[in-house]
């Protein structure tokens, strides 16, 4: 594998169910993100972790729960969703936070809470 | 707070004809800036960036130049073809004071592409 791959690619989940989205990062790098992105509206930044700690939580609700167990691994454990949390989530990664560091994405997983 | 606007699509156009998107942003200090493409079914890719006033990109055929005084970083390629049909997406990013940064993207809503043969 190479790059971030995330799996699930597609999820149905109903909104009592507790699923989790897995990403991983093949690339070295320490930081690593989760962005929403729902249809048109532009992608939403919700969590950052840089060396497994959580360095940003852009105002996401509690039922949206991260964890970053090394600098390789990714998840987002969901619950109690609601239909409007339906979106493609995207992880991507980089060397380090600040703005002269690239950050490649995985492909996302495309969530339908139902 | 910091906001990125790019022109409403979808944009469609014939094989080799000339692209522009528009790209304005508002942003305190002084923003890196980016273009980055999200082909179907897949992740976004960087396009092309430029991190200060006057810096042009290029990747692909693609350019961008940053303009600080009109604030913009319009994405433009002479002749399209129908692969660059993708959705594009404005970004920047900014340090904080201290040369430090979290690393936060913000992205604009995005702009459907579509060339036909």
């Amino acid at each position: 594998e190479t790059g971030v791959t995330q799996t699930p690619r597609h999820l149905v989940m109903g909104m009592t169910n507790k699923k989790s989205l897995k990403c991983e990062q093949h690339l070295g790098h320490n930081a690593m993100y989760w962005y929403k992105q729902s249809a048109k509206k532009p992608l939403e930044l919700m969590f950052v972790y840089n060396f497994k700690e959580q360095t940003e939580n852009n105002s996401v609700p509690s039922r949206f729960s991260p964890e970053c167990p090394n600098s390789s691994h990714l998840f987002l454990h969901l619950h109690t969703l609601q239909p409007e949390d339906s979106a493609l989530y995207l992880c991507a990664s980089s060397q380090d936070t600040g703005e002269v560091y690239e950050q490649y994405f995985g492909p996302g997983t495309r969530l339908t809470v139902t | 707070g910091d906001s990125v606007t790019q022109m409403e699509g979808p944009v469609t156009l014939s094989e080799e004809a000339f692209l522009t998107i528009n790209c304005t942003y508002t942003a305190t200090g002084y923003p890196s800036l980016f273009w980055y493409v999200q082909y179907p079914g897949e992740g976004l890719q960087l396009l092309l960036k430029a991190t200060k006033a006057d810096d042009k990109g290029s990747n692909k055929g693609f350019e961008a130049t940053y303009r600080k005084e009109t604030t913009s970083f319009h994405l433009e390629k002479g002749s399209v073809q129908v692969s660059d049909s993708a959705v594009y997406f404005c970004a920047l990013t900014r340090d904080v004071a201290g040369g430090t940064s979290y690393g936060k993207l913000t992205f604009g809503q995005g702009t459907i592409l579509t060339v036909h043969p």
